[in-house]
């Protein structure tokens, strides 16, 4: 069965500071996705990663995955209170359904 | 549609109803997926579809729970005899088709209050 852990569930980091958010899975997985959830609102795509040692960045927030180590990470630099959210990575494997971290609640302070 | 729709955004029942949660993909998406959300939870999944076959079920988690497709559109998600356990946010999402490449849509989800 396939397993993805996230860490850390919770995250309080003040404005300006760099942070990591890790997402490991338990098998081999086709793809791995990032996820931006607000409270009371549905989920925002925000990063799909395909291969071994892919990056990728948009504005504060950079993902990458190590398929060997089955691990990505989303990066935040510089954080800003616009940031505080719930971040979920997923992943799929075989039959293509999303398997979900159980996500990281980060929240910004001033 | 631009996006994936559910209807309704909100849903009380009192214990024992059957309830019915209703999701309209994106115009010409094949594939669609069910998922619950419990409150600060992560995502479960519940079923998805390929057309109007599903695929995968395993994640129904009692024979209270059954979903239906027609017209490689709408979807339905049907709960009998709902128990307060079954409180959660019910979301929707679909994708061009099955492979993932494609990414997946969601939408805004069905909060069910069990009463």
């Amino acid at each position: 069965e396939l397993k993805v852990e996230q860490n850390p569930l919770f995250l309080s980091m003040q404005e300006g500071k760099n942070y990591t958010i890790y997402c490991n899975y338990s098998t081999t997985s086709d793809r791995l996705y990032w996820y931006r959830q607000d409270p009371g609102k549905s989920l925002e795509s925000l990063f799909v990663l395909l291969s071994n040692g892919a990056v990728k960045q948009e504005g504060r927030l950079m993902a990458s995955l190590d398929t060997k180590a089955r691990l990505s990470t989303l990066h935040i630099t510089a954080a800003v209170h616009d940031l505080s959210a719930t971040y979920f990575c997923a992943v799929t494997f075989g039959n293509e359904k999303l398997t979900f971290g159980t996500g990281t609640r980060l929240t910004i302070i001033p | 549609g631009a996006g994936v729709s559910q209807s309704p955004s909100n849903k009380v029942t009192e214990k024992g109803k059957d309830v019915e949660l209703r999701c309209d993909p994106i115009s010409g998406h094949t594939a669609l997926y069910w998922y619950r959300q419990r409150l600060g939870q992560g995502l479960e999944f519940l079923i998805y579809f390929q057309g109007n076959s599903a695929p995968d079920k395993s994640g129904l988690p009692s024979d209270r729970f059954s979903a239906e497709r027609t017209g490689e559109s709408v979807s339905t998600l049907t709960i009998q005899r709902t128990q307060q356990e079954d409180s959660a946010v019910y979301l929707c999402a679909s994708s061009f088709r099955t492979g993932g490449g494609y990414g997946y849509t969601f939408g805004s989800g069905t909060r069910l209050t069990v009463v």
